[in-house]
């Protein structure tokens, strides 16, 4: 069975990058047709995808977080991470990362989730 | 950019009767060359994550209860659970994929227990 583990710290200074890394287990990060993407939710509302990389190293952002979010994985490690820099209190969210079908060489609907985890940008 | 929008915001239903729950897309989500709708339903539980229920607008994702359905086409989906049990008191979030990279929920529609 498929499982994803969300690490990092639970709180971050504004200002500061918050970091992220995504765990894979039970299967290989490496296998082709899936993308694996950052799905955030802010305290008592919807999900705003951030963005999705596949093993290669191809990656898609929400362009809503312009040049601040950089995804990478390290296939060694079966891992792959979020780094979202200049953070404000508007970041605070639950972050999960999540597995997704791949179709056409882009990433689609999301079958596998990490439990979550809450990061609180505050001073 | 494409706006997903589900109505109602909440609903309240009676054990065992019938939930219907309703997403519109701004443009269609049907991909004309093989005829597949790019909309998937999830179903979140307080204090979990999303599970995926249904994809394809209308096949269900292995092990979910056929008491979950999916239908629609183009713009407009429904997301219905013909026997409303407790254990589906959640939020239900509808999702396009085929205008990506950008994939887009709803906003979330609220189901509790009348």
């Amino acid at each position: 069975q498929l499982q994803l583990q969300e690490s990092g710290p639970g709180l971050v200074k504004p200002s500061e990058t918050l970091s992220l890394t995504c765990t894979v287990s039970g299967g290989s990060i490496s296998n082709s047709g899936y993308f694996w993407g950052w799905i955030r939710q802010p305290p008592g509302r919807g999900l705003e995808w951030i963005g999705s990389i596949y093993y290669s190293g191809i990656t898609y952002y929400n362009s809503s977080f312009k040049s601040r979010v950089t995804l990478s994985v390290d296939t060694s490690k079966n891992q792959f991470s979020l780094q979202l820099s200049s953070v404000t209190a508007a970041d605070t969210a639950v972050y999960y990362c999540a597995r997704q079908w791949e179709q056409y060489q882009l990433p689609r609907h999301l079958d596998y989730w990490g439990q979550g985890t809450l990061v609180t940008a505050s001073s | 950019d494409i706006v997903m929008t589900q109505s109602p915001d909440s609903l309240a239903v009676s054990l065992g009767e019938r939930a219907t729950i309703n997403c519109k897309s701004s443009q269609s989500v049907l991909f004309t060359s093989n005829n597949k709708n790019y909309l998937a339903w999830y179903q979140q539980k307080p204090g979990q994550p999303p599970k995926l229920l249904i994809y394809w607008a209308s096949t269900r994702e292995s092990g979910v209860p056929d008491r979950f359905s999916g239908s629609g086409s183009g713009t407009d989906f429904t997301l219905t659970i013909s026997s409303l049990q407790a254990e589906d008191v959640a939020v239900y979030y509808c999702q396009q994929y085929y205008h990506t990279p950008y994939v887009t929920f709803g906003p979330g529609t609220k189901v509790d227990i009348k």
